[in-house]
């Protein structure tokens, strides 16, 4: 089983909806949790931190499921600049590791 | 405060050749880790410095990949003897401590021809 694992989509969503991300993690001892953009072929940039009691970030909200090992990202009223990957970020003792990420299309 | 500074931004190299990749984390982060991302894939997590200690290399391949990070001066990775196969872009990341979020620089694509 894979460390990190992210639906890969695409997910083609309508200018305005909301979209949501789950990803899983393999590692219990796993001890922060990020998501992180990725425009193409650029560098990936830090979104979000995400913690145990849920935070929100303007039209973002992230969320941390210890018992089941699950993190979420939620898109709301979404914007044709929202279009990127988004990866899903664990961080352990020795290194972090990230997702395949979840390509987002938000079509006009 | 500059952000994590890589270079070159872009680097060609005949087969063969050696490929010296640079960054300089940003100020106050002693923590350094080396990611290759191949055309359409996810980023592969190669190596975790901090200053002069190789902390976890599993994600190197055994031969002609090194990584440095010194006490002074930038981490270095390089690659000895490339083949076609090592073309992609390679990121390197830095944090200040364990568990909290690092930041990338904007990598070097590196083709050989």
């Amino acid at each position: 089983r894979k460390e990190v694992e992210q639906d890969p989509g695409p997910f083609n969503v309508p200018e305005g909806a909301t979209v949501a991300f789950n990803c899983t993690y393999s590692n219990s001892a796993s001890q922060s949790f990020f998501w992180y953009r990725q425009d193409c072929r650029k560098e990936p940039k830090l979104l979000m931190s995400v913690y145990s009691s849920g935070n929100e970030d303007g039209r973002f909200t992230a969320q941390l499921n210890r018992a089941s090992q699950y993190i979420s990202l939620l898109i709301r009223d979404s914007k044709l600049s929202d279009s990127a990957t988004y990866l899903c970020v664990v961080n352990r003792d020795d290194k972090i590791i990230f997702g395949k990420g979840t390509r987002l299309h938000i079509l006009p | 405060n500059a952000g994590v500074m890589q270079n070159p931004r872009h680097l060609v190299r005949r087969r063969g050749q050696e490929a010296r990749l640079r960054c300089s984390p940003m100020k106050g982060h002693s923590h350094v880790y080396w990611y290759r991302q191949l055309p359409e894939e996810g980023l592969k997590f190669m190596v975790y410095l901090q200053k002069e200690n190789i902390i976890d290399e599993s994600g190197m391949p055994k031969e002609r990949f090194s990584a440095e990070f010194p006490k002074e001066g930038p981490s270095i990775l390089r690659i000895q003897q490339v083949v076609r196969g090592d073309s992609a872009a390679y990121f390197c990341a830095s944090s200040s401590a364990l568990g909290t979020e690092a930041f990338f620089g904007q990598g070097t694509r590196l083709t050989v021809v």
